[in-house]
């Protein structure tokens, strides 16, 4: 099976900067996309296409890919931002895929 | 705007099929380049794509459940509907429907219902 690796936990103060990645061998190929979802809320979609922002995202959150790696780069965290992140992209067969998940505490 | 809603029953007994509906409010299911998707979550676990269709009709499934699933949409009642064959405690899960906007989001879930806890049991 093919699979998205994401680090299980990231810790930040408020105000820094949180960056959560998702590698896989096949990224270089398809497009990325990531996830916030809040405890009980399902999940929303913060980046799309690698590096795109849905309107009504807030600026703050930014996309980017490098090689087998893409990173969702949180500026200027706040106490809201806590939340499990999810990267998303497709297999060879164009199945989507999920990594496994990313807690970003906010300290 | 377009809201997505989840329905169905939430006990399901062992190797009984699991079903559910996603009813599509606010806009047509058969308006726009979509897919419709399936993605569960079992408690205190990762989300799972089971898979999607197509307003045409045309679907894809999730390698790993292929043999179990069948997804359907009826444009008339502005649903679709998934279908989990020979359930199992598994299969224990939130079931959220989602869209995919191919034009935009080429891929990325913008909309999602608010998912629907299934527990298979007997």
């Amino acid at each position: 099976s093919y699979d998205l690796t994401q680090p299980p936990s990231v810790s930040v103060s408020p105000g820094q900067t949180a960056r959560i990645t998702c590698s896989a061998d096949a990224l270089p190929k398809h497009f990325a996309y990531w996830y916030q979802q809040k405890p009980g809320q399902a999940p929303v979609l913060v980046i799309y296409k690698d590096i795109e922002r849905p309107s009504g995202i807030p600026e703050r959150f930014s996309g980017s890919s490098s090689g087998t790696t893409v990173t969702l780069t949180i500026s200027g965290v706040q106490a809201e931002d806590e939340a499990e992140y999810y990267c998303q992209s497709a297999d060879s067969s164009g199945s989507w895929v999920f990594g496994g998940g990313t807690k970003l505490t906010v300290l | 705007q377009v809201q997505l809603q989840e329905s169905g029953p939430g006990l399901v007994k062992p190797s009984q099929t699991l079903s559910l509906t996603c009813t599509v409010s606010g806009g047509s299911i058969s308006s726009g380049d979509y897919y419709w998707s399936w993605i569960r979550q079992p408690a205190g676990k990762g989300l799972e794509w089971i898979g999607r269709i197509y307003t045409s009709g045309s679907t894809k499934y999730n390698p790993s459940l292929k043999s179990r699933v069948t997804i359907s949409v009826d444009t008339s009642k502005n649903q679709f509907s998934l279908r989990l064959s020979s359930a199992t405690a598994a299969d224990t899960a939130v079931y959220y429907c989602a869209r995919e906007d191919v034009a935009v989001t080429a891929g990325g879930f913008d909309i999602w219902g608010q998912g629907t806890m299934v527990t298979v049991s007997s």
